[in-house]
C-alpha cells in the first residue's frame, strides 16, 4: 500500500507570493491534517479535513488554508508569504470515523518551503 | 491548552545499550499517544501508537508505556543500534479530533 505522498517536495518563493501544496492520503483514509514544522516553534498543528469538511483549525492567520478533494486528496494554501512561512510543511492521513475517533496518523515526506 | 514536554532534548549512548526516553503532557484528557521518529530533513516515521485506555505498546525493540493520570509516557529502546540515531517525539491526541500536540523531540544519538 502506498503511503503518503507530498508534492511538490521544495520549493523556493518570494515575499507576497501565493503557494499551493498539495498532499494524497494513504488509500481508505479519510481524515488529511496538515502540520507546519519550523525550529523555533516545533510541529504546529494547521489543519484537519474530513470527508471535504474543515474538522479542526489550529492558531494559524487566515492566509493559511485549505481543501479536501472527493477523493480525499487536500491541498494547503498559503497567501501572501512572509519570511516565517519558510518550513517544513507535514501531511498526516488517518482512517477516521464520523464520531470523531481517530486511528493511527501517517505522515508524508513533507514539502520544504523556502521564502526569500 | 495541552502542553508536551520530552526530556532529555539530546542523548548520546554507546551501541547496545538500553534507554528511556520521556515524553510528558498537561492534560490526562487525551484520546490516544504516539511516537514517531523523524531522520534529518525529512517525514515523521510512526513507531507505536497507544491508545488512551491501554498502558503499553511494544514493537521489536521498542516498548512504549501510558500513565494517563500522572500525564506521562516513556518509550524504552532495547540493545541501541547506530541506526536508531534520529530525534524521537511524542504526540498527544486530542479527545475531540485528530490534533497531535507534538513535544520538542528527543534528539538520539547511538554511537558504533
Amino acid at each position: 500500500k502506498a503511503g503518503v505522498t507530498q508534492t511538490p517536495r521544495y520549493l523556493i518563493k518570494t515575499r507576497g507570493q501565493q503557494v499551493t501544496l498539495s498532499c494524497s492520503p494513504i488509500s481508505g483514509h479519510r481524515s488529511v491534517s496538515w502540520y507546519q514544522q519550523t525550529p523555533g516553534q516545533g510541529l504546529q498543528f494547521l489543519f484537519e479535513y474530513f470527508s471535504e469538511t474543515q474538522r479542526n483549525k489550529g492558531n494559524f492567520p487566515g492566509r493559511f488554508s485549505g481543501r479536501q478533494f472527493s477523493n480525499s486528496r487536500s491541498e494547503m494554501n498559503v497567501s501572501t508569504l512572509e519570511l516565517g512561512d519558510s518550513a517544513l510543511y507535514l501531511c498526516a492521513s488517518s482512517l477516521a470515523w464520523v464520531s470523531g475517533g481517530y486511528n493511527e496518523q501517517f505522515f508524508g515526506p513533507g514539502t520544504r518551503l523556502t521564502v526569500l | 491548552k495541552q502542553e508536551v514536554t520530552q526530556i532529555p532534548a539530546a542523548l548520546s549512548v554507546p551501541e547496545g545499550e538500553n534507554l528511556v526516553l520521556n515524553c510528558s503532557f498537561t492534560d490526562s484528557a487525551i484520546y490516544n499517544l504516539q511516537w514517531f521518529r523523524q531522520d534529518p530533513g525529512k517525514g515523521l516515521t510512526s513507531l507505536l501508537l497507544i491508545q488512551s485506555s491501554q498502558r503499553e505498546q511494544t514493537s521489536g525493540r521498542l516498548n512504549a508505556s501510558l500513565d494517563k493520570s500522572s500525564g506521562r509516557s516513556t518509550l524504552y529502546i532495547a540493545a541501541s543500534q547506530p541506526g536508531d540515531s534520529a530525534t524521537y517525539l511524542c504526540a498527544v491526541g486530542e479527545t475531540s479530533g485528530s490534533r497531535l500536540t507534538f513535544g520538542e523531540g528527543t534528539q538520539l544519538t547511538v554511537n558504533p
